[in-house]
Order: structure tokens, then C-alpha cells, then sequence
């Protein structure tokens, strides 16, 4: 099947620097992709979609100036955390959908996550 | 609003044993949906999802899911547990667009 990759897959940051991390489809193309957190023994939020050629649209209560997403490129999607505090500590999971339908239809290849520790 | 509810947040059964995870959801239409299981290390990994027709469908690994539309329920089962299935599972919704709506989760162990 497909794979999504991201990088890194840890990352132990300061309070108050700024964390970038990578999402990249390896052997397809995606358009969209998406972002989610996910708290110890907790659920997938979905926090934002990333659109390749366009801005991210992001969902309610998420902050766009600290989670800042950009999508270079048909297999590149990075997550920025800006002025990371401990309360953003958390596992940052990716996510692609291969298929055109542009529906649920399309199967959604996930990423192995990023936990992300705010000193 | 879609929403999913996974009432079982641990579950632990004994090797060779049967299992079922419980998922029910909320959704207005017909839904997508969807198990995943997580491992460490790993991501997300689709077991089987459900569309429309038949309302039994089967997936990887020796696992299936039946869509009862009268209990909005899409519980997984398999007939006998392996301990490489100790993992955390996940079901989800189609939320419009390519969005997916995911339970909290069902910790699943197996005890030897």
C-alpha cells in the first residue's frame, strides 16, 4: 500500500522556539492532506487540511498563527508549532488520501506520528 | 455534527479467544466507516471500512465489521485473537470531503 512518512518522528524543543515537521507522501501524490494531535488515551483530533497551492483550512478552536501549515509540494505538507509551551506537547499524526473522488471514499494512508515534548 | 463512541476504552481477552469492539456513531445519512488499528511505532493502519451493500464486510488480518443501521453500530469482531492483535483500535466516520471523525479508542491486550 501506500506510504506516508514524517519526520521526526521525536522531537524535544525548548518553550518559546519554533518546530517544524514533515509529512511526506513517498509513492503518490496528494493534494490534501491532513493534520491531527492526538492526547495520551485520547482520540484523533483532526486539527487543519492542508491544500497543495493554497492555504490550510483549519478547524474551529485551532490556533492558525501557532500551527502554521504549509504545502509545498504534491508530497510535502510541514506543520509548524510557533512559540512551542509545554501545553503543545502532544503526538502530531499526518494523514493522505490516494483517489480523486475527493469523498471518504478515498482511502486515507496515515503517517507513523511525531511526539513532540515542550521542555 | 458526526461523532463516534467507542464505550470500551480497554478491553483484554485470552489468546485463541473471540473478540468485539464496539463502535457506534451519529451521523444523518449513511455513513462511511471505518477501523484502524494503531501500533507503536506505526501508523495508523485501515482494517476494513464500510460503504454500502452488504452490511457484513471483511477485512485484513482475519477481522470484520458489521453495520447495523438500526443501533448505529459498526462493531468489529474476529473469531480468534492472536497476540500480535494487542494494539489500539479505532473507528471512524466519514465527515464530509475526504475528513474522518474517530472514536477515543479501545486498548485491546491479549493475554497468553
Amino acid at each position: 500500500g501506500a506510504v506516508v512518512s514524517q519526520h521526526p518522528s521525536w522531537v524535544i524543543c525548548k518553550s518559546g522556539t519554533s518546530v517544524k515537521i514533515e509529512c511526506r507522501s513517498l509513492d503518490f501524490q496528494a493534494t490534501t492532506m491532513f493534520w491531527y494531535r492526538q492526547f495520551p488515551k485520547q482520540s484523533l483530533m483532526l486539527m487543519a487540511t492542508s491544500n497543495e497551492g493554497s492555504k490550510a483550512t483549519y478547524e474551529q478552536g485551532v490556533e492558525k498563527d501557532k500551527f502554521l501549515i504549509n504545502h509545498a509540494s504534491l508530497t510535502l505538507s510541514t506543520l509548524t508549532v510557533t512559540s512551542a509551551h509545554p501545553e503543545d506537547s502532544s503526538f502530531y499524526i499526518c494523514s493522505a488520501p490516494t483517489g480523486t473522488s475527493g469523498s471518504s471514499r478515498d482511502t486515507q494512508y496515515f503517517g507513523p506520528g511525531t511526539r513532540l515534548t515542550v521542555l | 455534527a458526526q461523532s463516534v463512541t467507542q464505550p470500551d476504552i480497554h478491553i483484554t481477552v485470552s489468546e485463541g479467544a473471540s473478540l468485539e469492539l464496539r463502535c457506534n456513531y451519529s451521523y444523518g445519512a449513511t455513513p462511511y466507516l471505518f477501523w484502524y488499528v494503531q501500533s507503536p511505532g506505526q501508523g495508523l493502519q485501515l482494517l476494513l471500512k464500510y460503504f454500502s451493500g452488504d452490511t457484513l464486510v471483511q477485512g485484513i488480518k482475519g477481522f470484520e465489521a458489521e453495520f447495523k443501521r438500526s443501533q448505529s453500530s459498526f462493531n468489529l469482531r474476529k473469531p480468534s485473537v492472536h497476540w500480535s492483535d494487542a494494539a489500539e483500535y479505532f473507528c471512524a466516520v466519514g465527515a464530509g470531503g475526504n475528513k474522518l471523525v474517530f472514536g477515543a479508542g479501545t486498548i485491546l491486550r491479549v493475554k497468553s
